[in-house]
């Protein structure tokens, strides 16, 4: 089984709308997250990092965890036709560790 | 410059032959990952280096080998290329050997296997 689980699979949003995403991670150990983001043809980008409970805000882009039950979600408000992309959850380990384990990804795509 | 380069882009090989895929960066990272991602799973790490450390994951460790001749490049070589081998292969660095620090990736080499 996956360590780390995203939901949903695909996505679709109007312009200006909000795209809402969720992970969640069935290790406990795993308790500093991180968003991903990949264009087509491109790799993935960082776009933001999230390690202590509640919210972290970026711009047009909110992140909340919650510790408890390993769960991490990613808002992005006032979506933009450049948002479409794919965004991958990723999940690290308390105990320091060079590794980050992924999520299979959500494919948002942002309708004109 | 936060540039991770990745050649070939494409590369197109044959059941039983070798690939050597190639990853440089210019930011003086101590740390370098391969990854392989298939469509619709995760991006799953196959292997890093820590400065000259090399690090295998235990369900991949006979199919890959990799060399890091220097701080800004990376290879990963399969000897003997399966049709499981096909996919995209990402190369990422990062600093402070990875601990909490932000991955930055290449665009990635699109390996078909025929």
């Amino acid at each position: 089984q996956q360590k780390v689980q995203q939901s949903p699979e695909s996505l679709s949003v109007p312009e200006g709308g909000m795209a809402s995403f969720n992970c969640t991670s069935s290790d406990r150990n795993f308790q500093y997250f991180w968003w991903y983001r990949q264009h087509s043809g491109e790799g993935p980008k960082a776009l933001m990092s999230i390690f202590s409970d509640g919210d972290k805000k970026e711009g047009r882009f909110t992140a909340h965890l919650n510790k408890a039950s390993l769960h991490v979600s990613l808002h992005i408000r006032d979506s933009q036709p450049s948002d479409s992309a794919l965004y991958f959850c990723a999940a690290q380990a308390n105990y320091g560790n060079e590794k980050i384990t992924f999520g299979a990804g959500t494919k948002l795509t942002i309708k004109p | 410059d936060t540039t991770v380069k990745q050649n070939p882009r494409y590369k197109l090989a044959r059941v039983g032959k070798p690939v050597n895929l190639i990853c440089s960066q210019t930011m003086n990272h101590d740390t370098m990952y391969w990854y392989q991602k298939k469509p619709n799973q995760a991006p799953k790490l196959l292997l890093f280096y820590y400065d000259k450390i090399l690090n295998r994951e235990a369900d991949t460790f006979e199919k890959f080998q990799s060399s890091r001749p220097n701080n800004s490049f990376c290879s990963l070589y399969i000897g003997s290329a399966g049709l499981e081998y096909s996919a995209m292969y990402l190369c990422a660095s990062s600093r402070l050997g990875g601990y909490y620090a932000e991955q930055f990736f290449g665009p990635g080499t699109r390996l078909t296997v025929l």
